[in-house]
């Protein structure tokens, strides 16, 4: 879904590198969201943010920031990358100005990244 | 939904059968429901979702089945074809903004 974009697709980089995942959509939506996800896990969320001002970590955020510069930019940052930071990241946004508390969740492509 | 390691339970079926995908989920409280259908090299795709006031719920192909007595969640996918191959999970929602998602079955069609 090109709604939400996400770049690098790939990235290869080497421990103590500052990375930086960039992640845009042109849904609309006033929330975002950074997830890894490993082998054999679920999605796990790194962080999460409500609007531009809102930032809220999640249940993984040691070793990454974030920033939301724009409505529709999200970034995540891994200050000092180390290998058990590779994994795949995926943006999602969501729907809140609704009202509804029933509201799915639409991904990006993600981004694969390896921390030799 | 339940970890189940580095390797992901596979179903596979023959095309034009039918599929049955479980997930066992862990908050009782949980309302919302939601399946998820992953390419490889994809994000997550909203597949269907349903309340928890909900037992049942059809979209096109696909029937979510929630059975609250055991916490359990099926998906079936008629007629299976072979774009249904992906990864499957569950997600359920604990609270307006998180969610906990499973670890996902491999579907593969045979032709």
């Amino acid at each position: 879904d090109a709604d939400v974009t996400q770049t690098p697709r790939n990235r290869i980089t080497k421990t103590g590198k500052r990375i930086m995942l960039e992640c845009s959509q042109t849904k609309g939506h006033d929330r975002m969201y950074w997830y890894r996800q490993d082998p054999g896990l679920g999605l796990r969320l790194i962080y999460y943010s409500f609007d531009v001002k809102d930032i809220n970590k999640g249940e993984i955020s040691d070793g990454y920031s974030v920033s939301r510069q724009a409505q529709a930019k999200f970034s995540l940052s891994l200050e000092s990358a180390i290998p058990n930071q590779t994994a795949l990241y995926f943006c999602a946004t969501s729907d809140q100005t609704s009202g509804s508390i029933y509201n799915e969740q639409f991904f990006g492509p993600g981004t694969r990244l390896t921390v030799l | 939904g339940e970890s189940v390691g580095l390797h992901l339970p596979t179903l596979s079926v023959q095309e034009g059968d039918n599929s049955i995908i479980n997930c066992a989920y862990s908050n009782s409280a949980s309302d919302y429901f939601i399946w998820y259908k992953q390419e490889s090299g994809k994000g997550p795709q909203f597949i269907i979702d349903i309340r928890s006031n909900m037992d049942k719920r059809q979209g096109q192909r696909v029937t979510v089945l929630l059975n609250k007595t055991v916490k359990h969640l099926s998906l079936q996918i008629a007629a299976t074809q072979p774009g249904d191959s992906a990864v499957y999970f569950c997600a359920e929602n604990i609270a307006t903004y998180k969610y906990i998602f499973g670890t996902g079955t491999r579907l593969k069609v045979l032709a």
